[in-house]
């Protein structure tokens, strides 16, 4: 089975503070993603890398960072955390040779007071 | 623009009674559409995907139909398990952002005894 994991579930950070969120993929897969997801708005595509130190801007980079050094893993940053930057972020990833369906980790809740 | 549209925002049903969520898009060029489901705080689950007009997929209560503008999951006989929301997807055939998936913004689902 294909497994995301993303480094914590919960996270409660300051407001200014840099924050790393990082996911790992076990299943060897070129892409990766970055969502954030909030009520009403659905899932938002912040940033994703088709391959190791490429990245692309989604919808909303906005306010945030990518770093891609090997292929497993995919971190986001946010430089100085702010509080409308508070959600639900989702990483996911898929493979060139699979069937394109993208699969996603557990999800971070951050809260930015 | 691409666009994908899921009705009905939320939708209650009574245990047994079956009903069809929709999901429209407009896309230029259709790779794939994808059905997720996703349960409160967690990341969203590979349901299904469906790549051509007429093509049917099935999994248990749930049955994913495809037309050239819209997708319908249909659920025969719900229990109150099935109760989550769920996410439409497509990947477009143009460019060069392979992969990349374009959300609806779901459809809550709530079975009751």
């Amino acid at each position: 089975d294909v497994k995301v994991t993303q480094s914590s579930r919960y996270l409660v950070k300051r407001t200014g503070e840099k924050v790393f969120l990082e996911c790992v993929q076990d299943m060897d897969h070129e892409n990766m993603f970055w969502y954030r997801q909030d009520p009403g708005l659905g899932l938002r595509l912040i940033y994703f890398s088709y391959d190791v130190k490429m990245k692309e801007k989604g919808d909303i980079p906005e306010g945030y960072s990518v770093s891609r050094e090997k292929k497993e893993r995919f971190s986001l940053i946010l430089e100085s955390a702010s509080t409308n930057q508070t959600s639900m972020y989702l990483c996911a990833s898929n493979g060139l040779l699979g069937g394109n369906e993208q699969f996603f980790g557990p999800g971070t809740r951050l809260t930015v007071l | 623009e691409d666009q994908v549209t899921q009705s009905p925002e939320a939708l209650r049903l009574q245990e047994g009674e079956s009903s069809s969520l929709n999901c429209s898009y407009t896309v230029s060029g259709l790779r794939g559409l994808f059905w997720y489901r996703q349960d409160p705080g967690k990341g969203p689950e590979f349901l299904f995907t469906l790549y051509s007009a007429g093509e049917e997929k099935e999994k248990e209560r749930l049955k994913a139909t495809l037309t050239k503008k819209e997708s319908f999951l249909h659920i025969t006989a719900p229990k109150p398990e099935d109760s989550a929301t769920y996410l439409c997807a497509v990947q477009a055939a143009r460019g060069s952002t392979l992969g990349r998936l374009y959300f609806g913004r779901g459809t809550q689902l709530t079975v009751w005894p």
